[in-house]
Formats: structure tokens, C-alpha cells, sequence
């Protein structure tokens, strides 16, 4: 079963816009992480935000994480072409495991 | 490049067959995970290896096993196929001093 549940499913948006997704999830966590997907191809890891953390920045990404409401978003600033993908959040439930929502698929149009 | 790699990229057989996917994970990363992502279901666990031991187990089919060497690799075996077991297999690896999973470029299967 998911964990997460992100939204919106789908996002479409012009190069150099904003792009903002939300992850829900349904259990206390131990962190919860970020990945991108190109087209059916491998998951590459973008940030981890831990339980005790509000918010996280790396490069042009910004994740913010609310426990009390079972929230995160992630933020891409400046949007490029390449960021084009699918965007998954993961939770951790300090099982070990990654419990992966449904993902938001990001296309940014020149 | 994460540096976990996964062999084979493509996989096409028939219903019935046995298939051994494998992965090779970072250099010293102990933990060996493997998840499988398909349409209606997605992105889901399936298994987890430390260092040759099992740890923990998730939506893994009986007909489905998986195996960690002592040099690290591992293998998922995915036996008698059936059409719905079509999908992308993912290896993750983890290093004790960190969180963070990272995940082979798959393995796509396609069982007709």
C-alpha cells in the first residue's frame, strides 16, 4: 500500500517558473526523501529531510516537512527543460524501508 | 551514477520462465534492497539484505526469492512468470553512516 500520496499528479510549466509538489503521508516518520525519475529509468536521490527538520535546501531545490499535518512539499526554483521527470517522496518509517508515493510528473516546456 | 549497478537493462521472456536479476551495490554499502515499480501498483519493497543476512520483507511474492553474497551482490530470482510480474526491479543500496538509498538503473522486465 502507499504511504504517500502526492499531488498534483501532474504539473505543467514554463521554463524559469516555480514548480511546487506535495507529498501526504499517513504514519510518524524517521525521514522522508525526495527522488527524480526520468522516463522509466533509475531513481536518483535529491534530499533528505529527517522528522526534527523543517525545512532543507540544496541547490535550486527546497523541501519543507510538517509532521503535525503528515506534510512535505518541494519546491524547484528556476525551472529548466531537464527538470522534466517524475518526482517521488519516500518515507521512512525507521523500518528501514522506503515506503514510496504516487509521484508527480513534472513537465517544463521551453 | 550512483554507483549500484544492475544486470541485465531489458528482460523478455515468457510465461512460465525463471529470470535471475542481479546487482552489484556501492563499494563497502552492506544493506541490499530490492523494489519493484509497475503501473497499478508502483513503487513498492519487496526485500532487504544486510551484509548476506535477510532483514526485512515486504510485498515479495513466494514465487519471487532473493539472495545477498558474501562479496555483497545480489540476486532476485522471479520464478513460474506471470504476465503481471512485467515491471521495472530496482536494487537500492545503503552505507551504515548514512539515511540514503541509492537505487541501479533497473532492471526492465517483460514476461509475454
Amino acid at each position: 500500500s502507499q504511504q504517500g500520496e502526492e499531488d498534483p499528479q501532474a504539473l505543467s510549466i514554463q521554463e524559469g517558473e516555480n514548480a511546487t509538489m506535495n507529498c501526504s503521508y499517513k504514519t510518524s516518520i524517521n525521514n522522508l526523501q525526495w527522488y527524480r525519475q526520468n522516463s522509466g529509468r533509475g531513481l536518483v536521490h535529491l534530499i533528505l529531510i529527517r522528522s526534527n527538520e523543517r525545512e532543507k535546501h540544496s541547490g535550486r531545490l527546497r523541501v519543507t516537512l510538517d509532521t503535525s499535518k503528515k506534510s512535505s512539499s518541494l519546491l524547484i526554483t528556476a525551472s529548466r527543460a531537464a527538470d522534466t521527470a517524475s518526482y517521488f517522496c519516500a518515507t521512512d518509517l525507521n523500518t528501514d524501508k522506503l515506503i514510496f508515493g504516487t509521484g508527480t510528473r513534472l513537465q517544463v516546456f521551453p | 551514477d550512483s554507483g549500484v549497478t544492475q544486470t541485465p537493462k531489458h528482460l523478455i521472456t515468457a510465461t512460465g520462465q525463471r529470470v535471475t536479476l542481479r546487482c552489484s551495490p556501492r563499494s563497502g554499502d552492506l544493506s541490499v534492497y530490492w523494489y519493484q515499480q509497475s503501473l497499478d501498483q508502483g513503487l513498492q519493497f519487496l526485500i532487504q539484505y544486510y551484509n548476506g543476512e535477510e532483514r526485512a520483507k515486504g510485498n515479495i511474492l513466494e514465487r519471487f526469492s532473493a539472495q545477498q553474497f558474501p562479496d555483497l551482490h545480489s540476486e532476485l530470482n522471479l520464478s513460474s512468470l506471470e504476465l503481471g510480474d512485467s515491471a521495472l526491479y530496482f536494487c537500492a543500496s545503503r552505507g551504515g553512516s548514512t539515511d540514503t538509498q541509492y537505487f541501479g538503473p533497473g532492471t526492465r522486465l517483460t514476461v509475454l
